[in-house]
């Protein structure tokens, strides 16, 4: 078992449907980063987060630590969020480990 | 513009060859981290450079080595490359240690034939 899961692996939307990504970790963690990978390959961080929530323009991403459980939520999706979202979790232990999950990938149909 | 520079952007080369791939953080940014992306293992922590100190080693192979300069910079080291080397290689930067937001490079794309 992979010690960040992320689900659903795959996910297609049409252009304005509100979107969630979900993703679970079997350690104690930090912090957790929220990331977003173009098809070009470029690694962009669009959050970290040790607890409650944040918002950056249409993107929201909430962390439950107890339930070691983080969502990011995209409101009025665009064809320009199709990318690989990849959530990935710092250790607690006095580490700069990062553990990545697998990625979802997004596609956003107009 | 992320502020982190990474070159070459894509590598070509020759199975046993060895090459470097090098880094500048964003200014300010001390810590410098080093991440292998391959298509069946996913992203992988390699290895941590802070202020010119390994701090943390992940997945390293032993075949591969890095280290941080005076200027910060960081050159990330890959001899007797296989097959199986062909990756992504991103870098990343940080303000400190344990907190803070990262900053990734665009990518080193190495391709060993």
């Amino acid at each position: 078992k992979n010690e960040v899961e992320q689900s659903p692996q795959n996910l297609t939307a049409q252009e304005g449907e509100f979107i969630t990504i979900n993703c679970s970790y079997s350690v104690g963690i930090s912090a957790l980063h929220w990331l977003q990978q173009h098809p070009g390959g470029g690694i962009v961080s669009l959050f970290m987060l040790s607890s409650g929530k944040k918002k950056h323009g249409r993107l929201i991403a909430t962390i439950n630590i107890q339930e070691k459980h983080s969502s990011l939520h995209i409101t009025a999706s665009h064809p320009r969020d199709s990318a690989v979202y990849i959530c990935a979790v710092r250790w607690r232990v006095n580490t700069d480990k990062l553990i990545f999950g697998t990625g979802t990938r997004l596609q956003v149909f107009p | 513009d992320s502020g982190v520079t990474q070159t070459p952007k894509h590598l070509i080369t020759a199975t046993g060859q060895r090459v470097t791939l090098r880094c500048s953080p964003r200014s300010g940014d001390l810590s410098v981290y080093w991440y292998q992306q391959s298509l069946d293992q996913g992203l992988q922590f390699l290895i941590q450079y802070y202020n010119g100190e390994e701090r943390a080693k992940g997945n390293i192979l032993e075949r591969f080595s890095a280290q941080q300069f005076p200027d910060l910079h960081s050159e990330l080291n890959l001899s007797s490359l296989e097959l199986g080397d062909s990756a992504l290689y991103f870098c990343a930067s940080s303000v400190g240690t344990h907190t803070g937001e990262l900053f990734f490079g665009e990518g080193s794309r190495l391709t060993v034939l």
